[in-house]
């Protein structure tokens, strides 16, 4: 069965440096998202990305990040200047093409821990 | 936000016994809601969706049902099983855009 995936499955790093995180969404997806979760707390939106341009992006997707889609098959998310407030599980998802809400596929997440 | 009330953070039951999982949403123009489950350390896995154009979806297992009045949707798991065992987490789709907004989840914890 087709999944989405992720690299690193965790990093640990200082706050102030530079993050990237991997993603291979599903070959045949057209949509693409990141979702955090702060441990122990609900899964929240950060940006979904279509047709290589962001759809939409939360609150949470200030200027420290950025997301980019380097080839046909990669989906990256940057932090730029990482914050203790970072540390969380990102997670990866995509839908097919009928979709830009319907079914979303996610990856198992990059935990990143920032010190 | 969450109505309070119907939000239980922790669910426990007995395997072979029925489960009933609550959630409130908030925005009363969402169109598409979905159910996700998350084991420990994995990713939000789809269960189940519906449309608001409905009240009822029966899956294998699990129902989920809409009461668009007051904004409620739950997730029904028969003979709930030990696998069953997980963070349940509903799910919104605010018309027009592409993010899910995710509610609060629920423990659900089997014991044989």
């Amino acid at each position: 069965e087709p999944e989405v995936t992720q690299t690193p499955s965790h990093q640990v790093t200082q706050m102030g440096q530079e993050v990237i995180l991997r993603c291979v969404p599903i070959s045949n997806h057209l949509y693409f998202y990141w979702y955090r979760q702060i441990l122990g707390q609900k899964v929240e939106f950060l940006v979904s990305f279509y047709n290589n341009e962001i759809s939409e992006k939360s609150e949470i997707f200030d200027d420290q990040f950025s997301v980019e889609r380097p080839d046909g098959s990669n989906f990256t998310l940057k932090i730029r200047s990482t914050k203790l407030e970072d540390s969380a599980m990102y997670f990866c998802a995509s839908s097919a093409p009928g979709g830009g809400t319907g079914e979303l596929f996610f990856g198992e997440g990059s935990r990143l821990t920032v010190l | 936000g969450e109505s309070v009330g119907l939000h239980l953070p922790t669910l426990s039951v007995q395997e072979g016994d029925n489960s009933i999982i609550n959630c409130a949403y908030s925005n009363s123009a969402s169109d598409y809601f979905i159910w996700y489950k998350q084991e420990s350390g994995k990713g939000p896995q789809f269960i189940i969706d519906i449309r608001s154009n409905m009240d009822k979806r029966q899956g294998q297992r699990v129902t989920v049902l809409l009461n668009k009045t007051v904004k409620h949707l739950s997730l029904q798991i028969a003979a709930t099983q030990p696998g069953d065992s997980a963070v349940y987490f509903c799910a919104e789709a605010p018309p027009g855009g592409t993010a899910l907004i995710f509610g609060k989840g629920t423990t659900l914890s089997v014991s044989s």
